[in-house]
């Protein structure tokens, strides 16, 4: 089983949608995650921190749950700017970070 | 803002030849990355860094891959004999402190085309 499995997209909404994007995690020993969002070509920029049952930051909100191994992110009043791909990474007590193919979202006028 | 910078932005190269690939990470960080990402494809990690030595490297960093702080500042990922499939974007990463909550800051990139 992979490690992180993301629904892979692409998401086409129009700008005003809300938006949600789930994420499946195989080790259940993760204790927290992050949200990183990618432009085409950039580097990965952190969104959000997940590390209890979920975290709001403005439009974006993030849930956990650790029995289903699943963490979900929404987007309300999607703008156009928010087109991007979204990944969902969990916390590895190294340091790595493991990358799924992530989620891709593109808002339209 | 502090960040992480990165040199070339763009490396293009003659398979066989030795790339450097540069970063500087942020100057109170104590643990560096490297990943890179095919065109296509997903950020895949390549080695971490800590106490100038490496804490965990990935299968795809084999012997033609070497890491080094030379400074104190810069963080070097040295490929020593490019293949074509080494094109890729190469990222570079820094963190304050291994904690659970803690972001990685990664770098713009290098492009490297191996032609």
């Amino acid at each position: 089983r992979k490690e992180v499995e993301q629904d892979p997209g692409p998401f086409n909404v129009p700008e005003g949608a809300t938006v949600a994007f789930n994420c499946t995690y195989s080790n259940s020993a993760s204790q927290s995650f992050f949200w990183y969002r990618q432009d085409c070509r950039k580097e990965p920029k952190l969104l959000m921190s997940v590390y209890s049952s979920g975290n709001e930051d403005g439009r974006f909100t993030a849930q956990l749950n650790r029995a289903s191994q699943y963490i979900s992110l929404l987007i309300r009043d999607s703008k156009l700017s928010d087109s991007a791909t979204y990944l969902c990474v969990p916390h590895n007590q190294g340091g790595k970070l493991i990358f799924g193919q992530g989620t891709e979202l593109s808002v339209k006028p | 803002e502090p960040e992480v910078t990165q040199t070339p932005s763009h490396q293009v190269t003659q398979m066989g030849q030795e790339v450097i690939l540069r970063c500087v990470p942020i100057s109170n960080h104590l643990y560096f990355y490297w990943y890179r990402q095919i065109l296509g494809q997903k950020v895949e990690f390549l080695v971490s860094f800590y106490n100038n030595e490496i804490s965990e490297k990935s299968e795809i960093f084999d012997d033609q891959f070497s890491v080094e702080r030379p400074d104190g500042s810069n963080f070097t990922l040295k490929i020593r004999s490019t293949k074509l499939e080494d094109s890729a974007m190469y990222f570079c990463a820094s963190q304050g402190e291994l904690l659970s909550y803690n972001e990685q800051f990664f770098g713009p990139g290098t492009r490297l085309t191996v032609l």
